[in-house]
């Protein structure tokens, strides 16, 4: 089984400041994509990084693939309350659909 | 196509009872998803379809669960014989290929 962890569990910031999220294997991944998920609804795809050492932006938010492709990042700029909600990351598995890690909760207070 | 529907939103079933879920995904979508999400987890893999092909199925999914596909446009999950392990949030999601997934809202089931 190819396992995705994720770090830290919970986090809790100040409108404005600045976060680090990871997701971590011992197995490579082709690919690994990032989701956000509010509560009562499903996730919702934020980004797919494919590349060794990517890195991709979306406004506030940054994304980096690890060179060896065992690893992922997410980094979000100036946190805003909007921002809050369940990250998760996301990898294919030998069959034909994604395992999911447990995710990061955040919450961003105003 | 307003993205993948899933009915109903929440469901509050008796122990023992049956369930029925219901999830259309986007129209030109030909992969279909379900997962089962618990508090605090991430989603769990429980079936794929292709088209109306069942092609994987997660050992999850006892044999009190069924999910179906019947014109490769619409799926239903049942759960038989309810019990209280099975209150979870139902995830249907669907793809074009291997693409990233486009989930729906959910099914949030409360076995009491």
């Amino acid at each position: 089984t190819q396992l995705l962890e994720q770090s830290p569990q919970f986090l809790s910031i100040q409108e404005g400041e600045n976060l680090t999220v990871y997701c971590n294997s011992s197995s490579v991944f082709s690919s690994l994509q990032w989701y956000r998920q509010e509560p009562g609804e499903g996730p919702v795809l934020l980004v797919t990084v494919v590349t060794g050492g990517e890195v991709k932006k979306l406004k506030r938010l940054t994304f980096q693939f690890g060179d060896a492709r065992k690893d992922s990042s997410l980094h979000i700029t100036a946190a805003q309350p909007g921002d809050t909600g369940l990250y998760l990351c996301a990898g294919p598995t030998t069959g034909n659909q994604f395992y999911f890690g447990t995710g990061t909760s955040l919450t961003v207070i105003p | 196509d307003t993205g993948v529907s899933q009915d109903p939103r929440h469901k509050i079933t008796k122990r023992g009872q049956n369930v029925t879920f219901r999830c259309d995904p986007i129209s030109e979508h030909n992969r279909l998803y379900w997962y089962r999400q618990t508090l605090g987890q991430g989603p769990e893999f429980l079936t794929y379809f292709q088209n109306e092909a069942q092609l994987e199925k997660s050992r999850l999914l006892s044999d009190r669960f069924s999910a179906e596909r019947p014109k490769g446009s619409f799926s239903t999950l049942e759960i038989q014989r309810t019990e209280q392990g099975d209150s979870a949030m139902y995830l249907c999601a669907s793809s074009l290929g291997g693409g990233g997934y486009t989930f729906g809202s959910g099914t949030r089931l409360t076995v009491v």
